[in-house]
């Protein structure tokens, strides 16, 4: 079946430094891929998304390029902010009719002024 | 617009008592997904209602668990004798029939003493 690995967290920062945090998935067919984020004391909300190979991403200065070769969908940010603090999820979605994401376990990232 | 609504926020109960757990998607999002999410843990997925329809009751963990649409709207989620390990937050998500992208609710988190 479908899965999805992501890095484990805690991910802690110092504010302005570089984000990278890794996801890996396994899928049959051309999955979508997603970013969700959840900040403390909300419900998910969907950060970027690709829907092809070679497709990249982005929002709010994040970015993700679905890379089909190496089943990947890596998030990365030049530079993180205190408000960035949350925790990242990645997805896909299987192509069918009901679209039932498969979500990785989530990562924690802590950015530090 | 408005967006996914839950309530109660917070439920505290007993072990064994029943508990619902209300969903209110966006007007005109005809999915609806229900998801537990325990400390630590991803997502886990519950059931998808298509309409009043639920083609996919798969995630449901147990009998103790039951779901509900009605009207193409709201949705209950009803667990009944609840256990200890119940205890998480369950969160509810929408979206427009055919497409991927999901929008969350904030979420219900659920205690059982």
């Amino acid at each position: 079946g479908d899965s999805v690995t992501q890095m484990e967290g805690p991910v802690t920062l110092s504010e302005e430094a570089f984000l990278t945090i890794n996801c890996t998935y396994t899928a049959t067919g051309y999955p979508s891929l997603f970013w969700y984020v959840q900040y403390p004391g909300e419900g998910l909300q969907l950060l970027l998304k690709a829907t092809k190979a070679d497709d990249k991403g982005s929002n709010k200065g994040f970015e993700a390029t679905y890379r089909k070769e190496t089943t990947s969908f890596h998030l990365e940010k030049g530079s993180v902010q205190v408000s960035d603090s949350a925790v990242y999820f990645c997805a896909l979605s299987s192509s069918g009719g009901s679209y039932i994401p498969t979500f990785g376990r989530g990562t924690s990232l802590i950015v530090h002024p | 617009g408005a967006g996914v609504s839950q309530s109660p926020s917070n439920k505290v109960t007993e072990k064994g008592k029943d508990v619902e757990l209300r969903c209110d998607p966006i007007s005109g999002h005809t999915a609806l997904y229900w998801y537990r999410q325990s400390l630590g843990q991803g997502l886990e997925f519950l059931i998808y209602f298509q309409g009043n329809s639920a083609p996919d009751k798969s995630g449901l963990p147990s009998d103790r668990f039951s779901a509900e649409r009605t009207g193409g709207s709201v949705s209950t989620l009803t667990i009944q004798r609840t256990q200890q390990e119940d205890s998480a937050v369950y969160l509810c998500a929408s979206s427009r029939s055919g497409q991927e992208t999901q929008y969350f609710g904030p979420g219900t988190r659920l205690l059982v003493l």
